[in-house]
């Protein structure tokens, strides 16, 4: 079983909001990763977590902050998100020694 | 130069023709390759993992040219199912950090 589960599918959100964007799987995977994509763009990742530690964070602004509560869990949680940042984020994880991602299928934003 | 680089496309071909598409990388160092399939507005899926001896899984055959830096993915028999964007990807950088090539789209004809 390769699926990794994303909620919600889609989420319009005004500039003043807070949301949060949520990822589990139950593969057993220790990584999991946080992506932007833009249309007719590839994947643009934005933070690493390796056995629940942030790991990696690709410069990204503050108003994108994750979080992992367990091994299973991923969370994005947006605060005064620009309209900007209207895009699919996508989730994914990785078993440990391994380099293929599974990913999630994806949250669609629309900052408004 | 960009980290991987592929030919955005898009490739128009009839049903059962055999497409082939190329990706290139400039890390040297890499480990490890994929190929990638996304449909339109769907999560990209992996489609195989390319070794150094090559590899078949069914119509789909990909290799790898360390020598000269370079991925290939071959499609046989294409099928209409087979339209999408093809992703190359790349581990080009350190950890679990994969590079993704900007994508060929495919678009099978009747």
């Amino acid at each position: 079983d390769t699926e990794v589960t994303q909620t919600p599918k889609h989420l319009v959100m005004g500039m003043t909001n807070k949301k949060s964007l949520k990822c589990e799987q139950h593969m057993g995977h220790r990584a999991m990763y946080w992506y932007k994509q833009k249309a007719k763009k590839p994947p643009e990742l934005m933070f690493v977590y390796s056995y629940e530690k942030l790991s990696i964070n690709e410069s990204v602004p503050s108003r994108f902050s994750p979080e992992c509560p367990n091994s299973s869990l991923l969370n994005l949680h947006l605060h005064a998100l620009q309209p900007e940042d209207s895009a699919l984020y996508l989730c994914a994880s990785s078993q440990e020694g391994s380099y293929e991602q599974y990913f999630g299928p994806g949250t669609r934003l629309t900052v408004t | 130069r960009k980290e991987v680089e592929q030919d955005p496309g898009p490739f128009n071909v009839p049903e059962g023709a055999t497409v082939a598409f190329n990706c290139t990388y400039s890390n040297s160092a890499s480990q490890s390759f994929f190929w990638y399939r996304q449909d339109c507005r769907k999560e990209p899926k992996l489609l195989m993992s390319v070794y150094s001896s090559g590899n078949e899984d069914g119509r789909f055959t990909a290799q790898l040219n360390r020598a000269s830096q370079y991925i290939s993915l071959l499609i046989r028999d294409s099928k209409l199912s087979d339209s999408a964007t093809y992703l190359c990807v790349v581990n080009s950088r350190a950890g679990n950090m994969l590079t993704f090539g900007g994508g060929t789209r495919l678009m099978v004809k009747p």
